[in-house]
C-alpha cells in the first residue's frame, strides 16, 4: 500500500519562507506522479494551489510555488501571510487511475 | 462558474447502504473525469474513486474497493457514489471533485456528511 508522507505541522513567521515536503514511504517522487497541492481551512472545501508539480492554479498568488526537491515534491511559500495559516495536502498519481493523498501539514503563521 | 453540489448524506447503520449524488454545472460535465474524496471529522483527505469522462474503467481506493461503486449520468450532469456494506470508518464528509487535468483535482464541492452508526 502506497503511503504519502507530509510533515504534521510547521510554523513560519509573517513574511518568512517555508517549504513543505511530500514523499513516499518507499521510493522517490517524480514528475510522473504529477504532484499537486491543496489548501484547506477548517470547515471549508479544499482549494487547489499547484498541479503538475509546479503550475499554479488560477488566482493563486505567486508566493506559492511547487517543485521536486531531491526525492520529494515540495511546496514553498515565500513571504507568508497571516491568511496562509491552513492545512496543506499533497496528492500523488501513483499508478493507472489511482491517487493517494498525504496526511496534510498544518501551517501556523506566528 | 463551476458548481458541484453533493446530496444524499445522512445517518445509516453499519452494513447499510447509501447513494450520494453530485449535481454539476458551469462546465461541460461529459468532457471531464470526476472524483470522490472524503475526509473524516478532524482528519485528512482520502481519495476514494475516479470515473473518466465516458464512465469507462472506474477506479477505487483499496479501502472501499468491492463496497463502493462510482457512476455518472452525463445526460443529467450528475455523479453518483453507491456505498454498500458501510462501516463506522466510512463516517466522513464526501466531496465531489472535478478532475483538473494533469492528474489533479480541480474544483471541489462543499461536501456531504455520511455517518455510520447504530
Amino acid at each position: 500500500q502506497t503511503v504519502v508522507t507530509q510533515e504534521p505541522s510547521f510554523s513560519v513567521s509573517p513574511e518568512g519562507t517555508i517549504t513543505l515536503t511530500c514523499g513516499f514511504s518507499s521510493g522517490s517522487v517524480s514528475n510522473n506522479n504529477y504532484p499537486s497541492w491543496y489548501q484547506q481551512t477548517p470547515g471549508q472545501a479544499p482549494r487547489t494551489l499547484i498541479y503538475n508539480t509546479n503550475t499554479r492554479s488560477s488566482g493563486v498568488p505567486d508566493r506559492f510555488s511547487g517543485s521536486i526537491l531531491g526525492n520529494k515534491a515540495a511546496l514553498t511559500i515565500t513571504g507568508a501571510q497571516a491568511d496562509d495559516e491552513s492545512n496543506y495536502y499533497c496528492a500523488m498519481y501513483v499508478r493507472s487511475g489511482i491517487w493517494v493523498i498525504g496526511g496534510g501539514t498544518k501551517v501556523t503563521v506566528l | 462558474q463551476v458548481q458541484l453540489v453533493e446530496s444524499g448524506g445522512g445517518v445509516v447503520q453499519p452494513g447499510g447502504s447509501l447513494r450520494l449524488s453530485c449535481a454539476a454545472s458551469g462546465f461541460t460535465f461529459s468532457n471531464f473525469g470526476m472524483h470522490w474524496v472524503r475526509q473524516a471529522p478532524g482528519k485528512g483527505l482520502e481519495w476514494v474513486a475516479f470515473i473518466p469522462y465516458n464512465g469507462n474503467n472506474k477506479y477505487y481506493a483499496d479501502s472501499v474497493k468491492g463496497r463502493f461503486s462510482v457512476s455518472r449520468d452525463n445526460s443529467k450532469n450528475t455523479l453518483y457514489l453507491q456505498m454498500d456494506s458501510l462501516r463506522s470508518e466510512d463516517t466522513t464528509v464526501y466531496f465531489c471533485v472535478k478532475d483538473g487535468g494533469y492528474f489533479s483535482f480541480d474544483h471541489w464541492g462543499q461536501g456531504t456528511l455520511v455517518t455510520v452508526s447504530s
